[in-house]
Order: structure tokens, then C-alpha cells, then sequence
């Protein structure tokens, strides 16, 4: 049973450019979470999805990012316009359906790198 | 609002030295516990949890337990090794959104 696979693993983009992050959950599992992890720093919220519905975006920034899971295929994360600022890890974690007590899985990580 | 806070790092240990990692919570309702390990370059993996008052999570020769008279999940290790050397985080979830602590480094030396 594949974890949970993000991907690219490393990402570099120039100001301006567009970033897209792709995770697929583990097999079986609907819910979605996305975090930011700056350097030496700990892991922030972004935005819970389940199929086709945003549930908890509050972690997002208002501008610039985007986060989706559709029906069929990945959850991406897209961010536009990157800046200096956007360089950090993302990791993407996924958790069952039906999970009682919602413990979550992750995935190893992008790290986006912005010049 | 929900929160963690934890004991901040790095902390460095001699092999064989005993580990706490301290954890507090601030919760509505009744959460889970969990603490996860981040090796260097990785993403982070679950390393025990604790679903009730009172449980105690284990694994690999860590331990904590939920207790919710002091609100604290304090991770423990009765002997560490260097290849405990990583960052440690306590998580709580709850309503289906995870909180976690700011991390704490462990370094082990031989």
C-alpha cells in the first residue's frame, strides 16, 4: 500500500512564475491537508479537502494560492506570482474517510524554492 | 482556540541519557494526542498517539500519556540513541483539524 506521494520533490521557480503542487493520498483516504513548513520553523495549516469541496481553507493566504482535489487525479496546490517569501516545504498529509480519530499520514514533502 | 505548545529545542543528549519532551494542550471537546518525528530532508511520520484520557501511546521505546488533569502529553525515552536525532512534534486533532507544536530538535551524541 503506496504512502501518501507528493511530487515534484523539489521545485524551483523564478519570481512571478506559477508553482503547482501535486499530492495523491493513500489509497482509501478522502480527506486531504495541505501545511507549510518554513525553515526552522513548525508546520502551518493551509487548507483540508475532501473530494471536489474545500472544507477549511483558513491556513490559505488570501492572494495568490489555490488548492483543489477533484473528483479524478491529485490534489494540487497552485500558487501564482511567487515571491521569495513563498519558498518553503509544503507537505500534503491525507487521512481515511471515516477516520475516528483523524490521524494523518504524510507525504514527504516539495520543497519550493523561489530565486 | 485549539493549540500546542511545546518545549523549545535543541535539546542535546549524551547516548543512553533519558528524554522528556515537554507538551501542553489547549483544547475544546476532546482531542487526540500525537507526537510525529521529522528525520532531516523528510516528511513527518507518526510515532505513537493517544486517543483518551489516560492512554499511553508507545513505540520504539517512546512513550507518553494523555493526561488531562495537567492538559500535558509529555514524550519520554528511558535511553536515546544518535538515531533519535531529529525534530519532534506534538499534534493534537480535533473537529477534523490537526494542531501542531513549533518542534523541538533533538540532538544525540555518541
Amino acid at each position: 500500500n503506496a504512502g501518501v506521494m507528493q511530487n515534484p520533490r523539489h521545485l524551483v521557480r523564478r519570481r512571478g512564475q506559477e508553482a503547482r503542487l501535486r499530492c495523491s493520498p493513500m489509497k482509501g483516504h478522502s480527506h486531504v491537508y495541505w501545511y507549510r513548513q518554513l525553515p526552522e520553523e513548525g508546520l502551518k495549516f493551509m487548507v483540508y479537502l475532501q473530494k471536489e469541496n474545500i472544507i477549511d481553507e483558513s491556513g490559505m493566504p488570501k492572494e495568490r494560492f489555490s488548492a483543489e482535489f477533484p473528483k479524478e487525479g491529485p490534489s494540487i496546490l497552485r500558487i501564482q506570482q511567487v515571491v521569495r517569501g513563498d519558498s518553503a516545504a509544503y507537505f500534503c498529509a491525507s487521512s481515511p474517510r471515516d477516520s475516528l480519530y483523524n490521524e494523518q499520514f504524510f507525504g514527504p514533502g516539495t520543497r519550493l524554492t523561489v530565486l | 482556540g485549539d493549540s500546542v505548545t511545546q518545549m523549545e529545542g535543541p535539546v542535546t543528549l549524551s547516548e543512553e541519557a533519558f528524554l522528556t519532551i515537554n507538551c501542553t494542550y489547549t483544547a475544546t471537546g476532546y482531542p487526540s494526542l500525537f507526537w510525529y518525528v521529522q528525520y532531516p530532508g523528510e516528511g513527518l511520520q507518526l510515532l505513537l498517539k493517544a486517543t483518551k484520557a489516560d492512554d499511553k501511546g508507545s513505540n520504539k521505546g517512546f512513550e507518553a500519556t494523555y493526561r488531562k488533569e495537567t492538559t500535558s502529553f509529555h514524550l519520554e525515552k528511558g535511553s536515546v540513541q544518535v538515531s533519535d536525532s531529529a525534530v519532534y512534534f506534538c499534534a493534537l486533532s480535533s473537529f477534523n483539524k490537526f494542531y501542531f507544536g513549533s518542534g523541538t530538535k533533538l540532538n544525540v551524541k555518541p
